[in-house]
């Protein structure tokens, strides 16, 4: 199947300080891709959609500001999360579907804010 | 918007015994249904999906059955094994901006 990179897998980070994620999908391109915070146990939470050379769509909830999304490319979306604090700590994870085809996930990313 | 409801939270079955997840969804609309497993630790992968114009799909012992008139899709295991064992998702999509709702999920946990 497809495949979808994120990186980093995990990221340590001081409070106050910024912290991007990548997504990349490598074979094939992603009109939409999707960010999600997983907290333990719990389901997806979906913070924002974004289509390739558009602004971001937010979930209710999730500020904008804070959580900087950047779709440049059908490959390519970052997700940066800005002044991180200790509750901003979560498991990040994105994915990538081209049109209605089946959506990939990335391996997810685990942010701790120290 | 749509919701997407899903039960039981947990599941436990004897090992080769079947499972069935079933999902609730509101929006008529919605024309794309698929499953997702998803291990302790990983990401998130497809088991199997089905599309509105179809009311059951089967991967060998693995089914989903979909009732569009009733708005409920579910997820059948058959001869559950403990590699089975996991998280799974459902979720509904509609054409729109192709947004994937998903389901609390269900822990199924296959007892030896």
């Amino acid at each position: 199947g497809a495949v979808v990179s994120q990186h980093p897998s995990w990221v340590i980070c001081k409070s106050g300080t910024s912290v991007k994620i990548e997504c990349r999908s490598l074979d094939f391109q992603a009109t939409t891709m999707f960010w999600y915070r997983q907290f333990p146990k719990q389901s997806l939470m979906l913070m924002a959609t974004s289509n390739e050379g558009s602004k971001a769509t937010y979930e209710q909830g999730v500020e904008k500001d804070k959580f900087l999304i950047n779709h440049a490319s059908l490959t390519l979306s970052t997700l940066t999360v800005t002044s991180a604090h200790p509750e901003d700590s979560s498991f990040y994870i994105c994915s990538a579907r081209q049109g209605m085809a089946e959506a990939f996930f990335g391996q997810g990313t685990r942010l701790t804010v120290v | 918007g749509e919701n997407v409801e899903q039960h039981p939270s947990t599941l436990s079955v004897q090992e080769g015994d079947s499972a069935v997840i079933k999902c609730t969804y509101s929006d008529s609309a919605s024309n794309y249904f698929p499953w997702y497993k998803q291990e302790l630790g990983k990401r998130p992968q497809l088991i199997i999906d089905i599309r509105s114009n179809v009311g059951e799909k089967k991967d060998q012992r693995i089914a989903v059955t979909l009732n569009k008139t009733a708005k409920h899709f579910s997820l059948h295991i058959t001869e559950t094994q403990p590699e089975d064992s996991a998280v799974y998702f459902c979720a509904a999509s509609s054409g729109g901006n192709y947004q994937l709702i998903w389901g609390a999920g269900t822990k199924l946990i296959i007892k030896p």
